[in-house]
């Protein structure tokens, strides 16, 4: 069965950096475009960026433009998120999700990880 | 940018009604529009996707319609397991969520 087990989140200070991973097993991982989906607490969701299955194509939320970079490992099975320069507002649960179509991402997230909290706090 | 705007906000109910959950989009996004199911402690799960497919193993009682800026998800009659968040979802834009709680 499908599983994303996601790791590397905490507490962390304003304007440092962390790295979340996502371990994707029961697909074939390299043909699906993933995504990273953030909740911050008591609120809803929002989208945060897209990796192609291959690697070409990421794009991101106007939010993290220029702070996150996803990336992936089709050899390790593994998903990427690294957050630089972290603010407050990030305070958030982050989801590793899988895109319901192989490519392009069709942007129907159809498995979702049980997420990992990144906690952004002097 | 599109805006997805959900109502009501809360949903009181008892298990066997039908809930009517609405999704209003800004602008017209033809039938690009998923509904998902937010429970603790569990991970979303993909109810509906191009407004009216159900996804893989999702119970019959489900139906989404809708298209352009106006959808709708019913629950037809409401099981114990039911009660949650719902979200509705157009490429990178999340609506706020309704809850669905025991009244």
């Amino acid at each position: 069965q499908v599983q994303l087990v996601e790791s590397g989140g905490g507490v962390v200070q304003p304007g440092r950096s962390l790295r979340l991973s996502c371990a994707a097993s029961g697909f074939i991982f390299s043909s699906y475009g993933m995504h990273w989906v953030r909740q911050a607490p008591g609120k809803g969701l929002e989208w945060v960026a897209v990796l192609w299955y291959d690697g070409t194509n990421k794009y991101y939320a106007d939010s993290v433009k220029g702070r996150f970079t996803i990336s992936r490992d089709n050899s390790k099975n593994t998903l990427y998120l690294q957050m630089n320069s972290l603010r407050a507002e990030d305070t958030a649960v982050y989801y590793c999700v899988r895109d319901a179509a192989r490519t392009p991402p069709s942007y129907y997230f159809d498995y979702w990880g049980q997420g990992t909290l990144v906690t952004v706090s002097s | 940018e599109v805006v997805l705007t959900q109502s009501p906000a809360t949903l009181s109910l008892s298990p066997g009604e039908r809930a009517t959950l609405s999704c209003r989009a800004s602008q017209s996004i033809s039938s690009y529009l998923a509904w998902y199911q937010q429970k603790p402690g569990q991970a979303l799960r993909l109810l509906i996707y191009d407004a009216s497919n159900r996804a893989t193993g999702i119970p019959a009682r489900f139906t989404g319609s809708g298209s352009g800026t106006d959808f709708t998800l019913t629950i037809s009659s409401l099981e114990p397991e039911d009660f949650a968040v719902y979200y509705c979802q157009q490429r990178s834009n999340f609506g706020g969520g309704t809850k669905v709680e025991i009244k």
